[in-house]
């Protein structure tokens, strides 16, 4: 089965610092790659997609490595509301589009 | 307006009755799914429907039946239910197979409970 893995945290973070997570992916026949946020007992929400030149969006920024194989997240100037699960998501192009999720990483920013 | 509505938002059970999920979407996308997140958080497809067709059938028990009457709407029917059934069932939708880039839309999710 190809998988998406995450290491599961939990960070714990100081308000203001830097954090990133990487997330590895074992199908190379994926092509879409997204980051979702979940907060405790609520449904994923989408955070940003991936970009092969890397994108940000305000303080996240989501990078993608073909080569090795994984995408990461970087989030700058943590907030206390950042506190949730963070997941990623590799979809293979073509195919059957099942979409892998990783189990999560979770995230704790503190005062 | 909610985007993506699915009820009952909790449901609880005993093994062997065969219970239903309702989805509804209103955003116009024309691919619906089924995820399935036990308790260690993992995130699991079950099913997909692009325009109302099969498209996604994942290795789920037969008791688990989809239906989707219309590109906004898709159902989940469990028969016989197992306490291994417990999960949060989450209903999705997309524009596209592929997210469109723009990946899925959650609804907030079925917390079922089977006694």
């Amino acid at each position: 089965r190809k998988e998406v893995e995450q290491d599961p945290g939990p960070f714990n973070v100081p308000e203001g610092a830097t954090v990133a997570f990487n997330c590895t992916y074992s199908n190379s026949a994926s092509q879409s790659f997204f980051w979702y946020r979940q907060d405790c007992r609520k449904e994923p929400k989408l955070l940003m997609s991936v970009y092969s030149s890397g994108n940000e969006d305000g303080r996240f920024t989501a990078q993608l490595n073909r080569a090795s194989q994984y995408i990461s997240l970087l989030i700058r100037d943590s907030k206390l509301s950042d506190s949730a699960t963070y997941l990623c998501v590799a979809l293979p192009s073509g195919g059957s589009y099942i979409p892998t999720f990783g189990r999560g990483t979770s995230l704790i920013v503190h005062p | 307006d909610t985007a993506v509505s699915q009820t009952p938002k909790y449901l609880v059970t005993q093994m062997g009755n065969d219970k239903s999920i309702k989805c509804e979407q209103n955003l116009g996308h024309d691919t619906m799914y089924w995820y399935k997140q036990d308790s260690k958080k993992f995130l699991k497809i079950m099913f997909s429907y692009n325009n109302k067709e099969l498209i996604i059938n994942e290795t789920v028990p037969n008791r688990f039946s989809p239906k989707s009457p219309d590109k906004a709407h898709l159902n989940l029917h469990i028969n016989s239910l197992e306490l291994g059934d417990s999960a949060v069932y989450f209903c999705a939708s997309s524009q596209g197979l592929s997210g469109g880039g723009h990946g899925y839309t959650f609804g907030s999710g079925t917390r079922l409970t089977v006694v």
